[in-house]
């Protein structure tokens, strides 16, 4: 079965730090990877998606990620943070080719920006 | 972006009472919807799979007699509680799948639901 394990509960930062959230998942087979964020009090929205070909993804916002396949890892970076990437942030996976399959999601991780 | 509405946003209600929650897609027609569930300080977990036309698939553990989903149309799929009881209280949220065939998936805001 799938799985997908965020190691980090909540990060505490200030602005203009560094950010990287780490997600490894468990699949042995061809995955799609996503991250989600979750601004306070408003719904899931999708950050960047990997579904094939270059393993550096770009996405909204400044963010962006990196597949590692050989150590089965999706990790999420932004070079400087703001206070308004303050959210929870979720990485999901699931499995192309099924038709209709769900995410599985981590348990998120909570980012916390001082100004 | 495709949007998904979901309404109420926050019910509370008796135990023993049903609770019904809509999932719409609102500018593009889904086939397949997902209810998930999430709790405190948790991740989100599926609960089952509804496919317009057909009978939802639950995912282990979950009593479909108990969450009854229903996916009527192309834009509506909904969930209703029954018998609601306090350990029922959670915050559960839809999803619709993309229409143009990617793997991507459109969440609605969500619904806390509260059982006395």
């Amino acid at each position: 079965a799938q799985s997908v394990s965020q190691h980090n509960h909540h990060v505490i930062l200030s602005e203009a730090a560094s950010l990287e959230l780490g997600c490894n998942y468990s699949y042995g087979g061809t995955v799609n990877l996503f991250w989600y964020v979750q601004y306070p009090g408003q719904h899931l929205q999708l950050l960047l998606k990997y579904f094939s070909g270059d393993p550096l993804v770009k996405g909204i916002k400044g963010f962006e990620a990196e597949f590692i396949k050989s150590k089965f890892s999706f990790n999420l970076r932004k070079p400087s943070v703001q206070w308004s990437d303050t959210a929870e942030y979720f990485c999901a996976v699931n499995a192309p080719g099924q038709a209709g399959t769900a995410l599985i999601f981590g348990k998120g991780t909570t980012l916390s920006v001082s100004s | 972006g495709a949007v998904v509405s979901q309404h109420p946003s926050r019910v509370i209600c008796k135990s023993g009472t049903s609770v019904k929650i809509e999932c719409r897609s609102l500018d593009f027609q889904a086939t397949t919807m997902f209810w998930y569930r999430q709790f405190p300080k948790q991740s989100l977990m599926l609960m089952a799979t509804s496919n317009e036309g057909s009978k939802a698939t639950y995912e282990q553990g979950v009593e479909k007699d108990k969450f009854l989903i229903n996916h009527a149309s192309l834009t509506l799929s909904t969930l209703t509680v029954t018998s609601a009881h306090p350990e029922d209280s959670s915050f559960y949220i839809c999803s619709a799948r993309d229409p143009g065939g990617l793997n991507i998936q459109y969440f609605g805001a969500g619904t806390r639901l509260s059982v006395l």
